[in-house]
């Protein structure tokens, strides 16, 4: 089945200081998700991709879509502290018996120190 | 934006006990809601598919007879974790998407704890 490597793990960071995490699959996608969790809550969406190549924003949160369909990353710009929280990419195709259903990453740990 | 509500957030009680969680989609009718489960520190698990009106579809490994789904209505998916055992014990999330596949919107999660 697809499977998705999401890096890094953890990230160690000062405030202020840039982020970034990504993610590849065995497979293509043709959308791919971008969530944060925090402790004992359900993930939030932060930004939804629908095609290869496209670029999106929300505030300051960048994601893109891989030309590949294969990969995704975020970035995050001058990080503050409630950032912190475990970020995880997530990847669906609507095709066949799989329409709809989404393969996440393992999760990226993001601290960051005031 | 869509909104999920997910009920109980917690519940405790002994083993053998069956335990029913609520999925509610709150401002759009799902016709599809997914059930997860998640250990301490590691992603979200697919359980199983809950379609409105038809039979849940589970994933391999997952037993449907032990975790029941029912999904009676466009904004109502249930899922009963029938003589829970400690085993049983983690985070269940669920999630919603409306008819016109927007993203999946997730509950805020149940922590289940069998004792």
């Amino acid at each position: 089945g697809q499977q998705l490597n999401q890096s890094p793990q953890s990230m160690f960071i000062q405030e202020g200081e840039d982020v970034s995490m990504n993610c590849t699959s065995s497979s293509i996608f043709n959308t791919w998700l971008w969530y944060k969790q925090d402790p004992g809550e359900g993930p939030v969406l932060l930004i939804a991709l629908y095609k290869a190549g496209e670029l999106t924003s929300n505030g300051r949160l960048t994601a893109q879509f891989g030309i590949t369909r294969k990969d995704s990353f975020l970035n995050i710009s001058a990080s503050i502290p409630s950032d912190v929280g475990i970020y995880f990419c997530a990847g669906s195709y609507a095709g066949g018996t799989s329409y709809g259903k989404l393969t996440f990453g393992q999760g990226t740990i993001l601290t960051v120190h005031p | 934006g869509a909104v999920v509500s997910q009920h109980p957030s917690r519940v405790i009680c002994k083993s053998g006990t069956s335990v029913k969680i609520e999925c509610r989609s709150l401002d759009f009718q799902a016709t599809t809601m997914f059930w997860y489960r998640q250990f301490p520190k590691q992603s979200l698990m697919l359980m199983a598919t809950s379609n409105e009106g038809s039979k849940a579809t589970y994933e391999q490994g997952v037993e449907k007879d032990k975790f029941l789904i029912n999904h009676a209505s466009l904004t109502l998916s249930t899922l009963t974790v029938t003589s829970a055992h400690p085993e049983d014990s983690s985070f269940y999330i669920c999630s919603a998407r409306d008819p016109q596949n927007q993203p999946q919107h997730f509950g805020d999660g149940t922590r289940l704890s069998i004792l």
